[in-house]
Formats: C-alpha cells, sequence, structure tokens
C-alpha cells in the first residue's frame, strides 16, 4: 500500500496562474480532506469530501475548488494564485467508521511570487 | 466557531526529561480530541481521547482528557531525541456533516538535544 500520495512536491506559481495538486489514495477510505499549514500554525481544512460525488467546504475555502470522481482521486484547484496561498498543502484520508484516525500524505510546498 | 489553543508554543528538553503538553478547546457538540506527532512531513495519529475514555497510554506516551476543565495533556517521559517533533492537537465534533472536520491548535515544538 502506498497509502496517500501528493504531486507535486514542490512548486513555485506566479501571481494569477493556476495550478492542480493531485491526491490519490489506495486504501478505500471514503473521506478525504484538503489541508493547508501556514509556518508556525497547526492545519487548516480547506475542502474535504465524504464520498465520490459529495464535497464540502472546510474552514479555509476561498479561492480553492475541488472535484472528487472517483473513491481514489481528491485533486484540489487553486485559481488565480495569490502569494497569501504560500503554504505547505496536505491531502488526508480516513474510513467512515474512524474519521479522527487520517492519513496524511507528504504534503506538497507551494510558494507564490 | 471551535478553537484549540496549545501550550507552550515551543519547548526545548535534554534527554531523560520528561515533559507535558497542554491543549485546551472549546467546541461545539465535543466528540473527540486527538494528538498527533509531526516530524519532518506529515502528521502521525497518536491517541484518540473521548468522553468515555479519558485516559490513554503507549509506551512512553500517555495523554488525559480533563471534560470539566475542557484540556487534555499529553506527557513524554524519558525523553529521546526522536521525540523531537511538533505535537497537534485537534478536537472533532459530532452530529451532521461534522464528522472528520478537525480542528487542530498551533502545535506545540519540542526540541529534545542529546
Amino acid at each position: 500500500n502506498a497509502g496517500v500520495t501528493q504531486t507535486p512536491k514542490f512548486r513555485i506559481l506566479k501571481i494569477g496562474q493556476s495550478m492542480t495538486l493531485q491526491c490519490t489514495q489506495d486504501m478505500n477510505h471514503n473521506y478525504m480532506y484538503w489541508y493547508r499549514q501556514d509556518p508556525g500554525m497547526g492545519l487548516k481544512l480547506i475542502y474535504y469530501s465524504v464520498g465520490a460525488g459529495i464535497t464540502d467546504k472546510g474552514e479555509v475555502p476561498n479561492g480553492y475548488n475541488v472535484s472528487r470522481s472517483t473513491t481514489e482521486d481528491f485533486p484540489l484547484r487553486l485559481e488565480l494564485a495569490a502569494p497569501s496561498q504560500t503554504s505547505v498543502y496536505f491531502c488526508a484520508s480516513s474510513s467512515a467508521g474512524q474519521t479522527y484516525e487520517q492519513y496524511f500524505g507528504p504534503g506538497t510546498r507551494l510558494t507564490v511570487t | 466557531e471551535d478553537k484549540v489553543v496549545q501550550s507552550p508554543l515551543s519547548l526545548v528538553v535534554h534527554e531523560g526529561d520528561t515533559v507535558t503538553l497542554n491543549c485546551s478547546y472549546e467546541v461545539t457538540n465535543f466528540r473527540s480530541l486527538l494528538w498527533y506527532k509531526q516530524e519532518k512531513k506529515a502528521p502521525t495519529f497518536l491517541f484518540m481521547l473521548t468522553s468515555s475514555g479519558i485516559e490513554k497510554k503507549s509506551g512512553r506516551l500517555s495523554s488525559i482528557l480533563d471534560k470539566k476543565e475542557l484540556s487534555s495533556i499529553l506527557n513524554i517521559t524519558a525523553t529521546q531525541t526522536g521525540d523531537s517533533a511538533i505535537y497537534l492537537c485537534a478536537v472533532e465534533a459530532k452530529g451532521g456533516t461534522s464528522y472528520g472536520k478537525l480542528t487542530f491548535g498551533q502545535g506545540t515544538i519540542l526540541t529534545v538535544h542529546p
């Protein structure tokens, strides 16, 4: 099992560019999440999904979009990148019965300049 | 809005010391309190505490939930350099679409010197 994988590991974007962060899990988890972590801060939930076709906003959704067409994949789209979106992005997944035990991917470090 | 506050923000100790990390929370419809350890990259799950399970222990790590004070502590005894990490506390609310939506504290950075 690879667990949760994320690509790319690093990316530098110019202001106004767009990109998609990829996330895939092979544990057949229904629940998937996107977090961002700013320096010295904890994790903040951007979007989450309880199953294919179902997504909902978290604490900080502005400037992002998601889709969930399969159980395995949960891409995060950044439109019109801004410096405030410079952060480390983590994808996570969990089973429906143990939502508290989330398995995290290795993260994507994004810099917007 | 749910809120989690951790203290101290950072801690430097020597191997063999015992440390206590603190977490206080405000949450509507509390379901569970969680501790995660974050080393160089992704957080990994340590403990889950609920109203019906207020103490957990695993090796040198232990955690207690104080339901009255709305807080939790994470104790690490006989610290080792491998315990150096960010320790994250989070709470999960219950009901409706709240399951799985964790609110994290800002973390405590623990550094253990040899």
